[in-house]
């Protein structure tokens, strides 16, 4: 069973600095990897798709990045702003299946 | 293009009353996800559906829960009876396969979050 780790639970930085969110996965059978956010009370909504294939993902001050062997991926913040603050959830969907397992998220605080 | 629609937002309910959740996925989306997330935790898995057929429902509490997709487009989620253990955010998400980069990514409505008292 594939068990989807994040640490650490919460983090507050001030504004300007870079984010550095640490995703670990048990099983390395994956099909992709999923960064999403989900602001309070809100749904989640997806940041960067990593697929098995694929080392890293950028979208503007995001880049993901996905070392499939070790059983990692790290999601980058470039220059953060009060409104990066949010839950970031990383979530592995395996080779065989398309339910995906998450991780139970890290709550960002970035001060102004 | 609209995104998932879910509704209602939020519920309060006592426990034993009964409860039902509703989604519109996206247009063209096959697939239709709903997950429970409790306050801390990730999403978990209750059930997937593949059109009006179900793929996947390992997860769901079928002795209160139940779910249906007629049409194999809206979706309905229920409770029945509701225990305090199922306060928690009901989020509906729904994927297509892109032949082009071989991705099913997920899409995800924003919840619903239901108080049980």
């Amino acid at each position: 069973k594939q068990e989807v780790t994040q640490i650490p639970a919460a983090l507050s930085v001030p504004e300007g600095e870079n984010l550095v969110l640490n995703c670990s996965f048990t099983d390395s059978a994956i099909y992709n990897l999923q960064w999403f956010r989900q602001d309070p009370g809100k749904g989640l909504t997806s940041l960067l798709l990593i697929q098995s294939s694929q080392r890293e993902q950028t979208s503007g001050r995001l880049n993901a990045s996905l070392d499939k062997s070790s059983g990692r991926s790290t999601l980058y913040i470039a220059a953060s702003q009060p409104g990066d603050s949010a839950t970031y959830l990383c979530a592995v969907r395996p080779s065989n299946d398309y339910k995906l397992s998450f991780g139970a998220g890290t709550t960002v605080t970035v001060r102004a | 293009e609209a995104g998932v629609a879910q509704s209602p937002r939020y519920k309060i309910i006592e426990k034993r009353q009964s409860v039902a959740f509703w989604c519109n996925p996206i247009s063209g989306h096959a697939t239709l996800y709903w997950y429970q997330q409790i306050l801390g935790q990730g999403p978990k898995l209750l059930i997937q559906f593949q059109n009006n057929g179900v793929v996947d429902d390992s997860q769901l509490p079928k002795d209160r829960f139940s779910a249906e997709r007629l049409k194999g487009v809206d979706s309905t989620l229920k409770i029945q009876p509701a225990k305090l253990e199922d306060s928690a955010v009901y989020l509906c998400a729904s994927s297509r396969w892109d032949t082009g980069t071989g991705s099913n990514e997920q899409f995800f409505g924003p919840g619903t979050r239901l108080t049980v008292l």
